[in-house]
């Protein structure tokens, strides 16, 4: 199985910083990876699919990028709006998904 | 508007059974990976079962394999998950999502309901 792992666990940050989180694959994994975000008491969301590409009506704010078994969701400059839960999940096995384990995001 | 609405949770007893019911609207389920992911209390999401578009091929995660059933009923436009043998661990909020094939390879959960929460307790 895949196992994914994010750093950090949590993050403290202020209105207009630059954030960057980051996940890791156990084995390579090309750029099948995608990046959710959870409000808290909400649904999860599709941010990025594909490391890389920007899902529809997500501010461009939010990057992804990466390959192989090191990947990176960035917020170029944080919204109070953007506090969550951040989760990458591997899709190189699909139907076969594994998830990491979830970066809780904080405004300063 | 696309949109998955689960059912069917609710507490039961350790070595209970209970099935769980995912209603879809504004697409067709059978033309897609359908899978179930949970969220214990506090926890991270976690990856349940899928079942496949067109050949309902089913995979399961470690933790459930053999106590779960996914299942889909195309007529009712419905993704099912049979649970038996529940344990306490079982406990979470279950979504169903829909996993999409974006440029035909990059599949990803981009629809997801609201969840259903199963607990486990004596």
């Amino acid at each position: 199985d895949i196992q994914m792992s994010q750093s950090p666990s949590s993050l403290s940050a202020s209105v207009g910083d630059r954030v960057t989180i980051t996940c890791r694959a156990s084995v390579p994994i090309d750029n099948y990876l995608n990046w959710f975000q959870q409000k808290p008491g909400r649904t999860p969301k599709l941010l990025i699919y594909g490391a890389s590409n920007l899902q529809n009506g997500v501010p461009s704010r939010f990057n992804g990028s990466g390959s192989g078994t090191d990947f990176t969701l960035t917020i170029t400059s944080l919204q109070p709006e953007d506090v969550a839960t951040y989760y990458c999940q591997q899709s190189h096995s699909v139907p076969i998904f594994s998830f990491g384990p979830g970066t809780r995001l904080h405004i300063k | 508007e696309v949109q998955l609405v689960e059912s069917g949770g609710g507490l039961v007893k350790p070595g209970g059974s209970l099935r769980l019911s995912c209603e879809a609207s504004g697409f067709t389920p059978s033309n897609f990976f359908m899978s179930w992911v949970r969220q214990a209390p506090g926890k991270g999401l976690d990856w349940v079962s899928s079942i496949s578009a067109s050949r309902n091929f089913t995979y399961y995660a470690e933790s459930v394999k053999g106590r779960f059933t996914i299942s889909r009923d195309n007529s009712k436009n419905s993704l099912y998950l049979q649970m038996h043998s529940l344990r306490a661990e079982d406990t979470a909020v279950y979504f169903c999502a829909r996993s999409y094939g974006f440029n035909t390879f990059y599949y990803a959960m981009d629809v997801w309901g609201q969840g259903t929460t199963v607990t486990v307790s004596s």
